[in-house]
């Protein structure tokens, strides 16, 4: 069975420095896509960012970008420059091969602080 | 970018009433949407997948009977809470993906229902 798996219940980071995000997967499946999403306090699902299993080059975006490494079977998130903006729940998920299900990982809630 | 509206936001009524949950993708086609479910402090737990024109797929554990999901159009699924009791409460959350874009299209979510039965 497909499961993501998020080991950081919590993380503190101090504004402007970088934080790494931990997730790793477990599928049998060769196609897959891996995504991250941001929950505020508010309760809506921002996406961030997305790699897909064939893709070569780790995801960039802004100061998103992912970690991916498929012989480990994980996909850290890693958030440059935070701001405090940037405090939230982050979940990572897996979208399931021929279905546009995804499962999600039990989240990381970020404290970014002054 | 893809905007999928959900509908109330924020309900709260007594024991024994139905509460229905729009969602809405609001500028592409859906024939797929997702309801999710979230306790507090806890991930999303999906509960069934609404198929526009036909019956909607639940998830293990999931009673069709409490949970009834109606996908009548290419942009509008709807959740109704039968019969709602104070266990039923909870943030309820749909999402949606177009179909265009090729696999990297994510799925898209609204801003959620938190349902409050008392």
């Amino acid at each position: 069975a497909q499961k993501i798996t998020q080991t950081q219940p919590g993380m503190f980071v101090q504004e402007k420095e970088a934080v790494t995000l931990d997730c790793t997967y477990d599928t049998s499946d060769q196609s897959y896509g891996l995504f991250w999403y941001k929950q505020p306090s508010s309760g809506e699902m921002i996406f961030l960012i997305y790699q897909g299993s064939y893709d070569e080059q780790n995801a960039t975006e802004g100061r998103y970008s992912l970690n991916f490494q498929k012989a480990r079977k994980s996909a850290n998130l890693v958030i440059s420059a935070s701001q405090l903006g940037d405090s939230a729940m982050y979940f990572c998920a897996m979208r399931e091969a021929n279905t546009d299900k995804l499962i999600f990982g039990t989240g990381t809630r970020l404290q970014v602080f002054p | 970018g893809a905007v999928v509206s959900q509908h109330p936001s924020w309900v709260i009524c007594k024991s024994g009433t139905s509460v229905k949950i729009e969602c809405r993708s609001l500028d592409f086609q859906a024939t797929t949407m997702f309801w999710y479910r979230q306790f507090p402090k806890q991930s999303l737990m999906l509960m069934a997948t609404s198929n526009e024109g036909s019956k909607a797929t639940y998830e293990q554990g999931v009673e069709k009977d409490k949970f009834l999901i109606n996908h009548a159009s290419l942009t509008l699924s709807t959740l109704t809470v039968t019969s709602a009791h104070p266990e039923d409460s909870s943030f309820y959350i749909c999402s949606a993906r177009p179909g265009q874009g090729g696999n990297n299209q994510p799925q898209h979510f609204g801003d959620g229902t938190r349902l409050s039965i008392l």
